[in-house]
């Protein structure tokens, strides 16, 4: 397993702003990924972080509109740009072993809400 | 596309009781995972079945991989309030080595 932590837990924010959410992991990592989750639903994948390489995003999200770093096999960003209220959701990070059985830990979460 | 199918949605019992929510696909699965979610908390990991036909208990949980490994179930017997919570199956694809297709959740309440 994987001790994952994200800052920061929760965030109100103004429409137009911008907001990084942190990932941290306690060891390193192949895969990290970014999920967003309404309150009560299920996961949503935004895009695949790969250390050393531009994140690989899914469709119906862009990297100008979530820019993701990936620095190191700890730690990673995840940037919601020009926010709307539609993106007030939930922010996920996870890790995977990249193996067969793949198996993802999950972060806390991030609560955000945007006004 | 590989859709995951959950069921039920939505489950109010009263303690005591016995449910089963299932996943359903078409697809096979190299792997499926059972995770629980708390409010406020990120999805934790229940347990991973690998093999078709596999069935793993955990106390009062059953997990169960269907023998062409496109299904899953999860049994809880004699269910506890402290298992409420909202339940994701998420399926590793064939043929991929990382992605998750995701099951739209069960949201759980254990009455006392």
């Amino acid at each position: 397993s994987a001790v994952i932590s994200q800052k920061p837990s929760r965030d109100i924010c103004q429409r137009g702003t911008s907001l990084t959410i942190q990932c941290q992991v306690d060891s390193q990592v192949t895969m990290m990924f970014w999920y967003r989750q309404q309150p009560g639903q299920s996961l949503t994948l935004i895009a695949t972080a790969n250390q050393g390489s531009e994140a690989t995003y899914e469709s119906g999200f862009v990297i100008d509109k979530f820019p993701i770093s990936r620095p190191n096999l700890t730690f990673s960003t995840l940037t919601v740009s020009n926010m709307s209220p539609e993106d007030s959701s939930i922010y996920l990070c996870s890790v995977g072993r990249g193996r067969g059985t793949d198996t993802q830990y999950f972060g806390p979460g991030t609560r955000l809400t945007v006004l | 596309t590989q859709l995951l199918e959950q069921s039920p949605q939505f489950l109010s019992i009263q303690e005591g009781e016995n449910l089963t929510v299932y996943c359903n696909s078409s697809s096979v699965f190299s792997s499926l995972q059972w995770y629980r979610q708390e409010p406020g908390e990120g999805p934790v990991l229940l347990v991973t079945v690998v093999t078709g036909g596999e069935v793993k208990k955990l106390k009062r949980l059953t997990f169960q991989f269907g023998d062409a490994r496109k299904d899953s179930s999860l049994h809880i017997t004699a269910a506890q309030t402290g298992d409420t919570g909202l339940y994701l199956c998420a399926g590793a694809r064939a043929d991929s080595n990382y992605q998750l297709i995701w099951g739209a959740g069960t949201k759980l309440i254990i009455k006392p």
